[in-house]
């Protein structure tokens, strides 16, 4: 199975700030990759996939970027609703893991 | 709109089961491979199980194959998940989920909201 590390696990960051989460994959998975926002009590919702493609209604302030076996996602500038747990997930291969999240706390 | 609604989730004890529904609406169900994915309390996602659209192809995550069943009615729009075996370990948040239009490389676009399992005895 591949496994996905994100790091880092918590993050503390301002309004405005330029925020970047890492996820590294155990083998190459192509650009087979999705990331994923989630609020608590909430379901996720799909942000990239295909590492850097922005899904529809996902303001540009995300990013996604990297193939093979690390990638990134990026918040420009941080905004008040941006403050979540993010997801990476592998669509490379079954089982489709995702990584331990990250969670984007405010400063 | 796009909607999965699931049911079928309560408190049961270890080595009972329980059968998880999805309901789908807004779109052509029959086109779409739909996927299983669980939260447990204060933990991460955990992807578990997929079915292709035309039912042909399954997967399941290796914590949960050979007790759990995913099938899908393309008649009633619905998706279902037989838990078998169920164990302490099995309790979360169960969600039902969309694969997106692109394919494979789209991930999953859709998602319900979310029924609770609970395995105590």
């Amino acid at each position: 199975d591949i496994q996905l590390t994100q790091s880092p696990s918590f993050l503390s960051a301002s309004v405005g700030d330029r925020v970047t989460i890492t996820c590294r994959a155990s083998q190459g998975i192509s650009s087979y990759l999705a990331w994923y926002q989630q609020k608590p009590g909430k379901a996720p919702n799909l942000l990239i996939y295909a590492a850097s493609a922005l899904h529809s209604g996902v303001p540009s302030r995300f990013s996604g970027s990297g193939s093979g076996t690390e990638f990134t996602l990026t918040i420009s500038s941080l905004q008040p609703e941006d403050f979540a747990t993010y997801y990476c997930q592998q669509l490379n291969s079954y089982p489709r893991t995702f990584g331990q999240g990250t969670k984007v706390e405010i400063k | 709109q796009v909607q999965l609604v699931e049911s079928g989730g309560g408190v049961v004890q270890p080595g009972r089961s329980l059968r998880l529904s999805c309901a789908a609406s807004g779109f052509t169900f029959s086109d779409y491979d739909m996927h299983w994915v669980r939260q447990a309390p204060g933990k991460g996602l955990e992807w578990v199980a997929v079915i292709s659209y035309d039912k042909i192809n399954k997967y399941y995550a290796d914590s949960v194959k050979g007790r759990f069943t995913i099938s899908r009615d393309n008649s009633k729009n619905t998706l279902y998940v037989q838990m078998n075996s169920l164990r302490a370990e099995d309790t979360a948040v169960y969600y039902c989920a969309k694969n997106s239009v692109v394919g494979v490389a789209g991930g999953v676009d859709v998602w319900g909201q979310g029924t609770t399992v609970t395995v105590t005895s």
